[in-house]
């Protein structure tokens, strides 16, 4: 059984540009989310996933969006990119959309915005 | 909304000897699942133990432990027999639609 996997793993981007960042779910599992860690935080939970329908946003503004496939992998995209976007953010994948299952989490991309 | 707060930065403790986390936590719901999560240098996040807040019975996963006081809001976090390879970045976290973080709490052993 694979782990959640996230590519890139490294990220440097222009202030204004925009990113696109993947994540392959563990197998079985239907559900994701996204994280945002800056440096020296706890992650910061941007939105999840269930089925390829948003279920769930934190307070993120509309420039982030993301998807979710058939396969359940995810994209999360990022427009207008600002300085503080620069942190790691995290994927995480579960079994099921109920609360007490596990979220298995992938290793993160860095994104640095310069 | 819900929050969650750790009020230790960093924490120590020796090699065997027992170290406990803390967490206190804000919400208006009355069923919900707590978690401890850790962060090794690696950045992936690793699940620790779980509680649910409908059981009373405190949750034990071999060395890890927690006391749980639902009217307090508050959610610790205990480990025993510490070893080197407990040295992590803690985090408590609650689950309602995605997992609200604290802070983090930075771990370490010394041997």
């Amino acid at each position: 059984e694979t782990g959640v996997t996230q590519s890139p793993t490294h990220l440097i981007k222009t202030r204004g540009q925009q990113v696109t960042l993947r994540c392959s779910s563990q197998s079985g599992h239907n559900t994701v989310s996204w994280y945002q860690q800056a440096l020296g935080q706890g992650p910061q939970f941007i939105f999840q996933y269930y089925r390829e329908e948003e279920n769930g946003r934190g307070n993120f503004p509309p420039r982030f969006s993301g998807l979710q496939f058939p396969n359940y992998s995810s994209e999360l995209n990022v427009n207008a990119l600002e300085l503080d976007d620069s942190a790691l953010y995290l994927c995480a994948s579960s079994r099921t959309l109920s609360m007490n299952t596990e979220a298995f989490f992938g290793q993160g991309t860095r994104l640095t915005v310069v | 909304a819900q929050t969650v707060t750790q009020s230790q930065p960093e924490m120590s403790v020796q090699e065997a000897e027992t170290v406990t986390l803390s967490c206190t936590y804000d919400t208006s719901e009355s069923d919900y699942y707590l978690f401890w999560y850790k962060q090794p240098p690696s950045r992936q996040m690793i699940l620790v133990i779980r509680q649910e807040a409908y059981k009373q019975q405190n949750a034990t996963e071999n060395r890890f432990s927690v006391n749980f006081q639902k009217a307090a809001k508050s959610f610790s976090l205990k480990i025993s027999d510490s070893q080197l390879g407990d040295a992590a970045m803690y985090f408590c976290a609650y689950r309602s639609a995605g997992l609200t973080f604290g802070e983090g709490t930075q771990l370490t052993v010394n041997p």
